[in-house]
């Protein structure tokens, strides 16, 4: 597996409160993603970096942030919980390029807001 | 924006037979079209992926083939085997770069013995 981390890997909270996922890189690629994964809908995009303070939104960004500020690390934060962001989240990196679009998926973070 | 549809949702075969996946998408531009597979409770794997300007690709067992004009691709498992049980996700790139990925929704598949 590449050096891709995530922490916490499971996580309980209740509504209304905020909640901070970190994804943490060893290998010095340039993207990294966010994703939610859901039964019946896939993998869904939520926010993605292109470099260190470049992000982007993807297809399910409304109440989610994003913040990367070192290459290694890309923090997802729930500003304020709510049931419907009960999901398995996943961090994933690129290395970017026409050659290097292989994008690899961390272990992955339960979380249940209650 | 792209969407991606993937059929069927779960699909089981018996050993030794063939498992074929279906996809397809909406955005002419897209151009770069990876499979993952997902075993239970473990993260996502790039199995194959293939470009627009390629319309097959082999790796040992799987294969991918690409229909750029009727936008649809499909990946080709021949002899499974149990191992191969897994949810599988094919996804396409958005726009013309290769860096944002739409995901179908996902095959289950189950090889009996």
């Amino acid at each position: 597996d590449a050096g891709i981390t995530q922490s916490p890997r499971h996580k309980v909270t209740e509504t209304g409160t905020p909640v901070t996922l970190r994804c943490h890189q060893t290998e010095n690629h340039r993207y990294m993603y966010w994703y939610r994964q859901d039964p019946g809908h896939g993998l869904r995009l939520i926010h993605y970096s292109y470099g260190v303070k470049d992000t982007d939104k993807g297809e399910v960004s409304d109440g989610y942030s994003v913040s990367r500020s070192k290459t290694e690390d890309f923090l997802l934060t729930l500003e304020s919980a709510t049931s419907s962001q009960t999901s398995v989240y996943f961090c994933a990196i690129s290395e970017g390029g026409y050659s290097y679009n292989e994008q690899f998926f961390g272990p992955g973070t339960r979380l249940t807001v209650l | 924006g792209e969407n991606v549809e993937q059929h069927p949702s779960t699909l089981s075969v018996q050993e030794g037979d063939s498992a074929v996946i279906k996809c397809t998408y909406s955005d002419s531009a897209s151009n770069y079209f990876p499979w993952y597979k997902q075993e239970l409770g473990k993260r996502p794997q790039l199995i194959i992926d293939i470009r627009s300007n390629v319309g097959e690709k082999k790796d040992q067992r799987i294969a991918v083939t690409l229909n750029k004009t009727a936008k649809h691709f499909s990946l080709h498992i021949t002899e499974t085997q149990p191992e191969d049980s897994a949810v599988y996700f094919c996804a396409a790139s958005q726009g013309e770069g290769f860096q944002k990925l739409v995901f179908g929704t996902g095959t289950r598949l189950l090889v009996s013995p």
